[in-house]
Order: structure tokens, then sequence, then C-alpha cells
């Protein structure tokens, strides 16, 4: 059982790039998570998706985008990209139609990427 | 003033001691806390996960919340070296639309030999 799956684990891209942050599950999770985690500042939520073609702004979405057209992917697309955005990357999903395991959120291994 | 505040550490204790790690929150609207493990490069997967004041025991772990106080805390018993991560607590409410998770921002832990 694979779970939450990302892509690629580490990136380095140049100033003005542009670039997709893959993630896919496969245990039929309705809600998706983009989050950025920084150095002491914990996890900051970009994006999140409670199904199919439903997207909604997190914490932080400024500077990326998302699309949701099946329920296994979620991809994160950074365009333009500056050196405020080097971080770790994780993606997460949860079973949303459960009152108590919508909260439990399954993490994926995360995507290093680093904009110089 | 942050919604979730944690000591970021790092604390460092020998093998066989007792941990507590603490968060403390603003906001009275939370209602279900969680505490994730995050191994060094590795995704955070959740420990525990606790709804309303009380505790709660899952082996050598035990979950505490004071919704009072607003404090929530982690004590782990017999502490072993792969305990050594970093422990984030979380917290949210019910909300209509998309289950959003605040987190703390971490508290480093090595347990040393």
């Amino acid at each position: 059982n694979a779970g939450v799956t990302q892509t690629p684990k580490f990136r380095i891209l140049k100033i003005g790039q542009s670039m997709t942050l893959q993630c896919t599950q496969d245990m039929n999770h309705n809600y998706m998570y983009w989050y950025r985690q920084d150095p002491g500042m914990g996890l900051k939520l970009i994006y999140y998706s409670v199904g199919a073609g439903i997207t909604d702004k997190g914490e932080v979405p400024n500077g990326y985008n998302v699309s949701r057209s099946t329920t296994e992917d979620f991809p994160l697309r950074l365009e333009l990209a500056a050196p405020s955005q080097t971080s770790v990357y994780f993606c997460a999903s949860s079973y949303g139609r459960d009152l108590i395991a919508k909260n439990i959120q399954y993490f994926g291994a995360g995507t290093r990427l680093s904009v110089l | 003033q942050k919604e979730v505040e944690q000591d970021p550490g790092p604390l460092s204790v020998p093998e066989g001691a007792i941990v507590s790690l603490n968060c403390t929150y603003s906001n009275s609207a939370f209602q279900y806390f969680m505490w994730y493990r995050q191994y060094s490069r590795k995704g955070p997967e959740l420990l525990m996960y606790t709804y309303s004041s009380g505790n709660k025991e899952d082996g050598r772990f035990t979950a505490q919340v004071d919704k009072s106080s607003k404090y929530i805390s982690l004590f782990i018993r017999d502490s072993q070296p792969s305990d050594s991560a970093t422990y984030l607590c979380a917290m949210t409410r019910l909300t209509g639309g998309g289950n959003k998770l605040t987190f703390g921002t971490g508290t480093q832990l090595k347990v040393e030999l």
C-alpha cells in the first residue's frame, strides 16, 4: 500500500523557472492538502481540496497554483520561482467524510526544493 | 501571538527517561488535538489523537488535554533512541469546508544511549 506519493524528492530551480510538484494517493481519500515546512516555522497550509474539481486557498497561497482533476492526484504548480519558495513541501490526504477520520492526515515523504 | 506555541527544543534525555512535550494555544474553538511524529527527512505521521479534555494512553505514550488552560501534553515513558524525532502538535475545530490543521513548530527530541 503506497499511501501518499510525492515526486520529485529533490529539485533545484533557478529564479524565474516553473515546475510542478506531483502528489498522488491510493487510499481513495477525498481531502488533499499541500503544506510547506520551513525551519522553526512549522507546517503552513498552501492549498487544499475537498474533492475532484474543488480547491481552496490556505494560509500561504501566493506564488502557487493547484488543480484537482481526479480523486488521486493533486499537483502543485510553482510559476516564476523565487528564493522565498525554498522549502520542504508536503502533500497530505484524509478521508473527509468521517467526522473523526477527516482530522487524520496522512503525509507523503516530501519534496525538498531549492530556488537559487 | 501565534495560535499554537511549542518549544522548539532541542530536548536531550537519557534512554529510559520520561519525556514531557507541551503546546499551548490561544483559540478556544479548537476541539481536536493531535500529535505527529516526524523523523529526519520524512513526512509527519500521526501518533496520538484526542478530543476533549482528559488523558488518552497508547502504550508508552499518553496525550493530555486541558481545555481550561489551553494546554496539551504528550508524555513518553521509558524513552528509547527510536523515539528521537521532531514532535509536532496539531489542532483543529469543526469547520464546514476542508479540515485545516494548525500546527505547532515542533519540538526536536533526542534520546541518548
